[in-house]
């Protein structure tokens, strides 16, 4: 069965980097692309970057756009976010989902605190 | 970039049915599918409806998606209401090279 584990998560200081990883296991990886979607706490859901099967298209939520990097490593069946510059309205869970006909299947969540 | 606007909350009697609209701001509501997720407190999301009006194998046939393209919204409509669907349900559309979702919306069955 499909599974997604995020992991990576934790506090760190505004300004600061922080990486996320989504560990992919009962699916062809290299064949879906793979989104990035975040929930600030008692808030909605977030959509944040999406990256293409293959790592050559790549989108961004314009509130992320030049701060957070999504990257693949098919070899290792891993989904990356690079988040530098995290700000306070970072803060949020973070869930990696795997596209097809939609985000068909979601991780448990990393949770992220930006606080000094 | 359009908007998806969602009710902020709608509450039912177990057995009935209920019906949760998804407005589309700006372009035509049938030009990007919509999907509906449903998140019980403390869990991921889930898949309920997907490319408008199709369920994902697994989720009852007590749900079901819609477009209506004269008032530019999706709806989710769940008939039978049982209080295991208590949960917030999100829409979800696309946009050129991005992802929208609508505000979400608070089922609470009493």
């Amino acid at each position: 069965q499909v599974q997604l584990v995020e992991s990576g998560g934790g506090v760190v200081q505004p300004g600061r980097s922080l990486r996320l990883s989504c560990a992919a296991s009962g699916f062809t990886f290299s064949s879906y692309g793979m989104h990035w979607v975040r929930q600030a706490p008692g808030k909605g859901l977030e959509w944040v970057a999406v990256i293409s099967y293959d790592g050559s298209n790549k989108y961004y939520a314009d509130s992320v756009k030049g701060r957070f990097t999504i990257s693949r490593d098919n070899s290792k069946n891993t989904l990356y976010l690079q988040m530098n510059s995290l700000r306070a309205e970072d803060t949020a869970v973070y869930y990696c989902a795997k596209e097809d006909t939609a985000m068909e299947n979601w991780g448990q969540g990393t949770l992220v605190t930006v606080s000094s | 970039n359009f908007m998806l606007t969602q009710p902020h909350s709608v509450s039912e009697s177990p057995g009935k049915t209920v019906t949760i609209s998804c407005t589309r701001s700006s372009g035509s509501i049938a030009s990007n599918y919509v999907q509906w997720y449903q998140q019980r407190p403390g869990s991921s999301p889930t898949t309920v409806i997907y490319e408008d009006n199709q369920r994902p194998s697994g989720v009852p046939d007590r749900f079901s998606g819609s477009i209506d393209s004269s008032s530019n919204s999706a709806s989710l409509t769940i008939s039978g209401l049982k209080t295991e669907d208590e949960a917030d349900y999100y829409c979800q559309s696309y946009d050129s090279s991005s992802v929208v979702f609508g505000g979400g919306t608070k089922l609470t069955v009493l």
